[in-house]
């Protein structure tokens, strides 16, 4: 069945300062691979959908990249500013196996961003 | 474009009782899924309805069902409710296609006492 592994839990970082989130699957057969925000007692907000035939998506500040083969992706946020503070979720949809077609999060990584 | 919609957003019930949630979709999105998020288990996939029809479900007891209906709206149902069913119910809607984005609503937060 797909796991999905998020490092660091939580990370935390001087306002202005580039930093990359990680994401790893364990089974690269899968349709695509989405990044999510989500606020303290809130739903998430989609960020970036990155298909299986695609390399990497940007909007803004925002660049993910994936790796099919070697199970990884990464959110790459430049110049971070305190709203940017949230907990960021990565997920896939595996096409194949236990868990078909369901979309697979990871425990996410809570991000603060210190002014 | 109006987002995802839940209602209630919050609500409190006794073990044993039920509970009924309803999740309107963006305008246009045919797929609805639900999920259950909890601090220990993260999100939980629960089912997926596409055009009124059941077209995936999770790792879920049977007290957990849904339904949706001719307008996309979907309603989501927990029966004989246990304190560890205590957790935040999102709902999330996509146009068609696996391969689309899924877009969340602001969640139902039970509590059960």
């Amino acid at each position: 069945k797909q796991e999905v592994t998020q490092i660091p839990a939580a990370l935390s970082v001087p306002e202005g300062e580039n930093l990359v989130l990680n994401c790893s699957f364990t089974d690269s057969a899968i349709y695509n691979l989405q990044w999510f925000r989500q606020d303290p007692g809130k739903g998430l907000t989609s960020l970036l959908l990155i298909q299986s035939s695609q390399r990497e998506q940007t909007s803004g500040r925002l660049n993910a990249s994936l790796d099919k083969s070697s199970g990884r992706s990464t959110l790459y946020i430049a110049a971070s500013q305190p709203g940017d503070s949230a907990t960021y979720l990565c997920a896939v949809r595996p096409y194949s196996g236990a868990g078909s077609y369901q979309l697979t999060f990871g425990k996410g990584t809570k991000l603060s961003v210190i002014p | 474009k109006a987002g995802v919609t839940q209602t209630p957003r919050y609500l409190i019930k006794t073990r044993g009782q039920q509970v009924t949630l309803s999740c309107s979709p963006i305008s246009g999105h045919r797929s609805v899924s639900w999920y259950q998020q909890t601090p220990g288990q993260g999100l939980q996939f629960l089912f997926e309805y596409f055009s009124e029809t059941q077209r995936n479900k999770g790792n879920f007891p049977g007290r957990f069902s849904g339904r949706q209906f001719s307008n996309s709206r979907s309603e989501m149902n927990v029966s004989t409710l246990e304190l560890g069913d205590s957790a935040l119910y999102l709902c999330a809607s996509s146009l068609d296609a696996y391969t689309d984005t899924q877009y969340f609503g602001p969640g139902t937060r039970l509590t059960v006492l």
